[in-house]
């Protein structure tokens, strides 16, 4: 069974730094494409960073909301993507999911973890 | 960046129903097109990507059709559990953006 188990949220002032993990189980981590993506607070769904595999050279890419300040990354021998988050605005208030992404078609995504809430005080 | 937008962003049906959920790109996207689904407080399910293919342990009521820049969504009896806010996306450039969403609720 494929699991995606966020973790790292929390409570943050402006500026500040936090650091998400997503841990997986039931797959092959190493071949796949892992994303993460935002559900802001009555706001619609926002793809924030992907990181490719290590037949991609592991190379990524983020939203224009997110880069400089973001860095997505992975430990294929842990099964654990991370998202480092730093100068962290109020804007960033969200749940944080970690998604898997399908091999080749293109990259859809397919499985979701169940999200960590990270809230950016002012 | 492509503009996804989604058509209408709230709708009132019934159980039984047919339901039908528009999602226009501002440019062509090669049919990279995927459909989502999501509760309150739950996380997003994938239900459909290339516009019309079914994920795996998707329920056979849901359809997604379309090419070019205009796509749909398509339940075609509407469950309890089916009641929910649906998201389009093209994953056809960076960044992946996400139509607005359209909420499904009980009339």
């Amino acid at each position: 069974e494929v699991q995606l188990v966020e973790s790292g949220g929390g409570l943050v002032q402006a500026g500040g730094s936090l650091r998400l993990s997503c841990a997986v189980s039931g797959f092959t981590f190493s071949d796949h494409y892992m994303d993460w993506v935002r559900l802001a607070p009555g706001k619609g769904l926002e793809w924030v960073a992907r990181s490719r595999n290590k037949a991609r050279s592991y190379t990524t890419e983020y939203a224009a909301s997110v880069k400089g300040r973001f860095t997505v990354s992975r430990d294929d021998s842990n099964k654990s993507l991370y998202l480092q988050m730093n100068s962290l605005e109020t804007e960033d208030t969200a749940v944080y999911y970690c998604v898997r992404v399908l091999t080749g078609h293109n990259y859809p995504f397919d499985y979701w973890g169940q999200g960590t809430l990270v809230t950016v005080s002012s | 960046d492509i503009q996804m937008t989604q058509s209408p962003s709230s709708l009132s049906a019934s159980v039984g129903d047919r339901v039908t959920i528009t999602c226009r790109a501002s440019q062509g996207i090669n049919n990279y097109l995927a459909w989502f689904q999501q509760k309150p407080g739950k996380a997003p399910k994938s239900l459909i990507y290339a516009a019309s293919s079914l994920l795996s342990g998707v329920p056979s009521r849901f359809s997604g059709s379309g090419s070019g820049t205009d796509f749909t969504l398509t339940i075609s009896s509407l469950q309890p559990e089916d009641f929910a806010t649906y998201y389009c996306q093209q994953y056809d450039s960076y960044p992946l953006d996400f139509g607005g969403g359209t909420k499904v609720e009980i009339k």
